[in-house]
Order: structure tokens, then sequence, then C-alpha cells
């Protein structure tokens, strides 16, 4: 079965440093996500991306925040300059069909910033 | 979004079904039902969507009585797998973010 895939696992870095986390979602997908769960909280949305630009974004996904999907396969989040509160588990996820709520989600990055 | 209500938490005995009810009162005419899962440190998954009566697939039943304002995701036989946390979410099928409650936390016990 086609699974949404996502490195590093875990990344640790220095507050102010930037940060990229990688995910490949599934190929033949065209809507793509990034969404964080701080530990012990509920998942929240960042952005979501199609045909090239970003098409929805919550009021987290602020100036030190950018996507990009630099070739057909991967899809990137950056974090400029981390903040302590940005440590949390960054999920990437992708869906296919035009108005599907079923979203496809992968293993998740831990990203701990100290 | 219409906003949703569902138990912070239940707890079961393996082989029972489990229940878990979602309340969504302000649910609107485009919106569809839709439930997730999910393990601990992993991604949400998919389950189960509907939009009116009964959806049903291999993992569980999705019952929504007629007039949409409440659902129930039905787990048959529950196993010690099927512990996680269960999202009910209620949303247009044209927007693409989901949104997240704290969900339900279901623990099967031996």
């Amino acid at each position: 079965e086609p699974e949404v895939t996502q490195t590093p696992s875990h990344q640790v870095t220095q507050m102010g440093q930037e940060v990229i986390l990688r995910c490949v979602p599934i190929s033949n997908h065209l809507y793509f996500y990034w969404y964080r769960q701080i530990l012990g909280q509920k998942v929240e949305f960042l952005v979501s991306f199609y045909n090239n630009e970003i098409s929805e974004k919550s009021e987290i996904f602020d100036d030190q925040f950018s996507v990009e999907r630099p070739d057909g396969s991967n899809f990137t989040l950056k974090i400029r300059s981390t903040k302590l509160e940005d440590s949390a588990m960054y999920f990437c996820a992708s869906s296919g069909a035009r108005g599907s709520y079923e979203q496809y989600f992968g293993p998740g990055t831990r990203l701990t910033v100290t | 979004l219409a906003k949703t209500t569902q138990p912070i938490s239940m707890d079961s005995y393996e082989g029972q079904e489990v229940n878990i009810t979602c309340s969504h009162n302000n649910i609107a005419t485009n919106d569809y039902i839709t439930w997730y899962q999910q393990f601990p440190s992993q991604g949400p998954r998919f389950i189960i969507q509907g939009y009116k009566t009964k959806v049903t697939n291999e993992v569980a039943s999705l019952f929504i009585p007629a007039d949409r304002k409440s659902s129930t995701l039905s787990l048959p036989r529950v196993s010690l797998s099927d512990t996680a946390v269960y999202y009910c979410l209620v949303g247009d099928t044209g927007r693409r973010a989901l949104t997240f409650g704290s969900g339900t936390r279901l623990q099967v016990q031996p």
C-alpha cells in the first residue's frame, strides 16, 4: 500500500537555527499538507499546498514557515529561525481526489528545539 | 467547520463492540462526517467517512441518524491494538484543512 514518508524521524536543533523537514507524498496525490502536534495537545493544521502554491494556511503558519515542492516527489517545510515552542511532532499528509476528506498522514518528524 | 463533541475517554475489553458517539448540532448541508484514529507517536489514520444513514468498511461502521446532528462510530470486537485516540471531524468536502478536536481516548483492556 502506498504511504507517505517523512525524514528525518527525529531532528534536534538549537534555537534560532533553520530546519527543513522533508516529506514524500503518495505519488499520484495532488494535495499536500503539514500539521503539527505539540506533546499532549491536539493535531493542528499548518498549511495546505496545491498546484505549486499555498491554498490555505493557519495563524500558526507565519513568516517563519515556508513550504516548497522542489521536484516532483518531495514536499518540504522550512522553519527559518526555530523557537522553543516549535518543538512538536510535524506530520505531512497528502490526498488525491478533489473534495476528498481522506488524507494520508506520514509517520511524523519529532522536532526538538533546545 | 461544525463544532463536535465526543467523550474524552472510554474503556472496553477485548472482544466487545465499542460505540463512540459524536455530537455535531451545527452540521451544514455540505458537511461530511469523518473519523480518524491516532496511535501514540503516529500520524492520524482515516477510518471512515459518511454523509447519512450507515456506512460500513472492513474496519468500522458509521451510523448517522436522519437529522445528522450526531454520529456513532462502531468498532466490532475490539482488540488491544484498537487502543488509540479517535477523532470525529465534520466539514465541507471543499475545505482542505482538517480540524482535530481532543478526540476520544479508547483504552482496551485484556
